[in-house]
């Protein structure tokens, strides 16, 4: 699976818009990717995946440029409750492909 | 409806001893997933089961781990002779099939003393 690469950190406050993008250079043409985010003393929750252009759901956006050698996740009007570790995973067609492979993951902290 | 669930939620156990954690995936979900989460980290693949069979287990780190889905549904994670170093949390995921999403269960933190 191709290797990810994001920032650790990011701070935020509320109603902002943030973007966490992830780099991804050694993608796949048959590669997805998939965003995952995760609260403390939870598990990861499925938020966004896409395989090109923009993708768009009730939580987030999913931008993927042409050459899909990153991508930016976007959270619109960040909340408190936004403050979580957001994780960029890039696998095959489905983006669940067997195992996931988690990086560190962008720690997003959103302050009043 | 009910998510995947993961008892006990917290276990300390001492060093040397054997400890058995549980996993009750979404019902119907044929794919049930392992992680282990260190401080800080991302969680890492430990071992998948598709129905009761164990179809890789690459990433669990010695054959002190140990894993079983006898039914195709519950699953258990057992850890023989604990070490310091296995201290983690503990996921368990469950999805439909191989290339659906994973739900995530709120993991076991285990603390060996």
């Amino acid at each position: 699976l191709a290797k990810t690469t994001q920032p650790i950190s990011m701070d935020s406050y509320e109603g902002q818009e943030v973007n966490i993008t992830c780099s991804h250079n050694n993608i796949a043409t048959n590669d997805y990717i998939t965003w995952y985010q995760q609260f403390p003393s939870q598990g990861p929750r499925f938020i966004i995946q896409g395989y090109k252009t923009k993708v768009t759901n009730e939580v987030a956006s999913l931008f993927i440029p042409a050459d899909r050698k990153s991508s930016t996740l976007s959270l619109p009007r960040v909340s408190l409750s936004d403050t979580a570790v957001y994780y960029c995973l890039v696998g095959r067609e489905g983006g669940s492909q067997g195992n996931l492979i988690f990086g560190k993951g962008t720690k997003l902290s959103v302050k009043p | 409806g009910a998510g995947v669930s993961q008892s006990p939620r917290y276990k300390v156990a001492k060093r040397g001893q054997d400890v058995a954690l549980r996993c009750d995936p979404i019902s119907g979900h044929v794919s049930l997933f392992w992680y282990q989460q260190a401080l800080g980290q991302g969680p890492e693949f430990l071992t998948y089961f598709q129905n009761e069979a164990q179809l890789d287990k690459s990433g669990l780190p010695s054959d002190r781990f140990f894993a079983e889905r006898p039914e195709g549904s519950v699953s258990t994670l057992k850890i023989q002779r604990t070490q310091q170093e296995d201290s983690a949390v503990y996921l368990c995921a469950s999805s439909p099939g191989m290339n659906y999403e994973q739900y995530f269960g709120p993991g076991t933190r285990l603390t060996v003393t």
